[in-house]
């Protein structure tokens, strides 16, 4: 039930755009969004509810694709700030929690 | 500030003495939740509070006891800890449950020898 994030890490120069997705295989309601740094909490980037929506965050948006109950974080130009884990957390209708992918390490290089 | 506190930050350990970690927020959330880190397994949910005296396991409960007495505070318990609750722990809040993104706790880094 855990979702699967890929790639499990990646490697990018600052400027480079990266994409991370993230699969279940269980009907959602949301996908969440997350980015943690190395020592602290995981922060909330933003979440994606049943609609097929798209949301942005400065130059970090993602889209959510319920018929394939997939979901893809998009980082455009990165910056060295990106640099981090991020997860998503998975929502199914009627469930009392989310379910958190095992992350994605994201290293952005000068 | 809108937060999440939990204490302490670092706590060392040994088998079988019973400690607590402690978690608070400010926010009146409705939702809060538990959760253990380890290398490779991402986040578990150990347990969680959908209100006051409201609680259920999540996926990892074994050894771990919660309460939810008041709507701010959501203690995490652990009775006679042993070696392999070693790990990384975040309390986290949200308004209510589904649709709502999560607020994390700074996070509790436990040892047990």
């Amino acid at each position: 039930q855990q979702p699967v994030q890929s790639p499990q890490a990646v490697i990018l120069r600052e400027g480079e755009d990266a994409v991370i997705n993230c699969s279940s295989s269980k009907a959602l309601y949301s996908v969440h969004w997350y980015r943690q740094k190395h020592g602290e909490a995981p922060v909330f980037l933003m979440i994606l509810l049943k609609g097929g929506e798209q949301k942005g965050h400065e130059k970090i948006s993602a889209s959510f694709n319920e018929k394939k109950q997939q979901s893809s974080l998009y980082l455009t130009a990165s910056q060295l700030s990106y640099s981090g884990t991020y997860f998503c957390g998975t929502e199914a209708p009627g469930d009392d929690k989310i379910i958190f992918g095992k992350g994605t390490r994201l290293h952005i290089l000068p | 500030e809108a937060q999440v506190t939990q204490n302490p930050r670092y706590l060392i350990t040994v088998t079988g003495k019973k400690l607590t970690v402690t978690c608070s927020q400010n926010m009146n959330h409705e939702y809060m939740s538990w959760y253990r880190q380890d290398p490779g397994l991402g986040l578990r949910q150990i347990y969680y509070s959908m209100n006051v005296e409201v609680t259920d396991k999540g996926d990892v409960p074994e050894g771990y006891k919660v309460s939810r007495k008041e709507k701010r505070n959501f203690p995490l318990i652990l009775e006679s800890p042993s070696p392999n609750q070693t790990s990384l722990y975040f309390c986290a809040s949200s308004i209510r449950r589904g649709g709502y993104g999560y607020t994390f706790g700074s996070g509790t880094r436990l040892t047990v020898v």
